[in-house]
């Protein structure tokens, strides 16, 4: 089972709200995802990490940041919530060891009013 | 045109039915995942394949490079298999996004009693 966390789990929030997604992996691994799911559709990605110090935004634009400042921590930040936020925010991360297999956490809900 | 089509979209069937969801990728490749989404969004990777066939219990993942095609079969299937089966691929040499993946819509299978 992978060791790979997310908070919060289910997240309502007003218009214009500052909201950090946290997302923090206990295997050592260094490099870790976003990725944006809206119902019924696929994953995209929205940022990745390489390492600490080390963010690259992914193939789909987000308004959101995040940043790496220590390995096991990967949080997600939108400035400045809208309705078009509301979504489901996968974090995952990735096993050198066995060929990039990501393990994914379970998610977060958000849904911006 | 998406980079990975998976097919059927929806899959219904009996408990007990052998089931067959299909991936076909138009991009050459270094990996292919295959991945479980259950209804409360955590996703569980199943399989990662460059060749061949892989068996894990009652699911079994094959691919065809020269074709680029795979297939995912769940024998004796049961109900706790309902769950939206995820394709995705790991470009070969996509250069500085090396390991990240392009994912699939996604087969939504329901698996009746």
């Amino acid at each position: 089972e992978a060791d790979i966390y997310q908070t919060p789990r289910y997240l309502v929030i007003g218009t214009g709200k500052k909201i950090t997604l946290e997302c923090s992996q206990t295997m050592g691994h260094d490099k870790m995802y976003w990725y944006q799911q809206d119902p019924g559709m696929e994953l995209h990605l929205i940022h990745y990490s390489y390492g600490v110090n080390s963010t690259e935004k992914g193939d789909l634009s987000s308004e959101s940041t995040v940043s790496r400042i220590r390995t096991e921590h990967f949080p997600l930040t939108l400035e400045s919530a809208r309705p078009s936020h509301t979504s489901q925010y996968l974090c995952a991360s990735s096993d050198p060891g066995n060929q990039e297999t990501q393990y994914f956490g379970p998610g977060t809900r958000l849904l911006v009013l | 045109k998406n980079e990975v089509e998976q097919s059927p979209q929806n899959l219904t069937a009996q408990e007990g039915e052998f089931i067959t969801i299909n991936c076909s990728y138009s991009v050459g490749i270094s990996a292919l995942h295959w991945l479980q989404q259950h209804p409360g969004g955590g996703i569980v990777s199943l399989f990662m394949l460059s060749s061949g066939k892989k068996k894990h219990g009652r699911l079994i993942a094959t691919i065809n490079i020269q074709e680029k095609h795979s297939s995912l079969h769940i024998t004796a299937s049961h109900p706790r298999d309902s769950a939206v089966y995820i394709c995705a691929v790991t470009y070969q040499n996509y250069g500085g996004s090396q390991g990240n993946l392009i994912f699939g819509k996604g087969t939504k299978l329901s698996v009746k009693p």
